[in-house]
Order: structure tokens, then sequence, then C-alpha cells
């Protein structure tokens, strides 16, 4: 079983609509979780993290923990076609440096 | 303050050569970390080096060596490539290991290896 789990995708949405994105992660001990954005050929860079349960919100992107279901989620709103990329999702498990990163889903904001 | 900076960024070998990717940074980061990335898996870690002078293995070390030369500096050795390692490689840097600590990634190095 896969330390982070996310749906691969492609996840299609509309220009302002609402993306969701999941991750599950199979450790209890995770501490922390981060959401990166990677455009294709690119590095990934971080959007935000969460450590605690409940709802956190940065601009048009909030993420979600919810320990007890041990899922993580993403909601990005009023999508934009910039906003099309690959999603990591990635958690920290007991020492930060053990740093587990899901395969990525990838969405599709069309115009 | 060019970040994260990693040399080269493409390069082809042949099974059983040897090669040094280099990573450099320039944020005054204490910890930094090597992953390689392969379509459908995600990023895996390989080493990484919490302060200057220590070096740990993550997730997938084996035919990998690092070097942590300076608090800058921290490099991957493959020392007889495979075409297992095949794959896009990424240095990583963050102030310290603490929980919340944002990690910073180099453009990526593309290695194939025939």
């Amino acid at each position: 079983q896969k330390e982070v789990e996310q749906n691969s995708g492609p996840l299609s949405v509309p220009e302002g609509a609402i993306a969701s994105l999941n991750c599950t992660y199979s450790d209890r001990g995770s501490q922390s979780f981060f959401w990166y954005r990677q455009y294709s050929g690119k590095s990934p860079e971080l959007i935000m993290f969460i450590y605690s349960n409940g709802d956190k919100e940065d601009g048009r992107f909030t993420a979600q923990l919810n320990k007890a279901s041990q899922y993580v989620s993403l909601l990005i709103r009023d999508s934009q076609p910039s906003d099309s990329a690959t999603y990591l999702c990635a958690v920290t498990v007991y020492n930060f440096n053990k740093f587990y990163f899901g395969s990525g889903t990838k969405l599709n904001v069309k115009p | 303050n060019a970040g994260v900076t990693q040399t080269p960024k493409f390069q082809v070998l042949k099974t059983g050569q040897s090669m040094t990717l280099q990573c450099a940074q320039d944020m005054n980061h204490n910890s930094m970390y090597w992953y390689r990335q392969d379509p459908g898996m995600g990023l895996r870690l390989i080493y990484y080096s919490a302060s200057e002078g220590t070096t740990d293995k993550g997730e997938v070390p084996n035919g990998y060596n690092v070097s942590r030369l300076n608090k800058r500096e921290f490099s991957l050795r493959l020392e007889s490539a495979a075409p297992s390692q095949t794959s896009v490689y990424f240095c990583a840097s963050s102030v310290t290991s603490g929980p919340t600590d944002t990690q910073y990634f180099g453009p990526g190095t593309r290695l194939t290896v025939l």
C-alpha cells in the first residue's frame, strides 16, 4: 500500500468552477500535509500546507484536513486555465525527513 | 538570488558509466534533499541532508551516493548507471527539517541511461 494515494485524473472542470482534489494517506502518525503544483516539464512549487484538522484558506485555495478519515483535499475556487497542472499531495511521517509524495492528479481547466 | 540550481539540465549515459549531479542553493538553508520522479510514481526521496555534515538515506537510496560539500552544495553520484535510473532528478532545500518548513525545488535534471 502506498503511503499517499491520489486519483491520477485527468480531472476536467470548466473555467470558473470549483476544482476538488483529494488525497488519502495510510499512516496515522502523519504530521503535516502539503499541496504542490507542477506544470508540465517544471519543478513542483508549494501552494500551501496544513497540519491541523479543519480548513485553511489562502486566496482561491482551501486545504481541508480530516485526520480521523485520513484524507486531505484541495479546493480551487474560480478555476482558471492557468491552474491546469498536476497537483501533488505530500505528507510527513514522524521525522519530517520522511516526506512522501502522491503520484499527482492532473487538472484541466477548460476555457 | 537564484534559489536552487542544478547542473546539468539533461544527460545521457550508457549503462555502467558514472556521473555526479550538482545542486547548489543560495538561500542559506540548512536542509537539502534529492528526489527522483518517474511517470505515475510521484517524487521519491533518495537522500537528504538535515544539516551540513550529515546525510541520511531516504526511500530509494540504492545505487546512489551523496556528498554535502558545504552548506550550499549537495551532490548526487551514480557510480554505475543502470537503465532503471532513467528519471528526472530534483534537488530541494528548506530552512530546517521542521514539520512546516517549505521545500524549494530546483529545475531538475533529466537523465537517460541507455
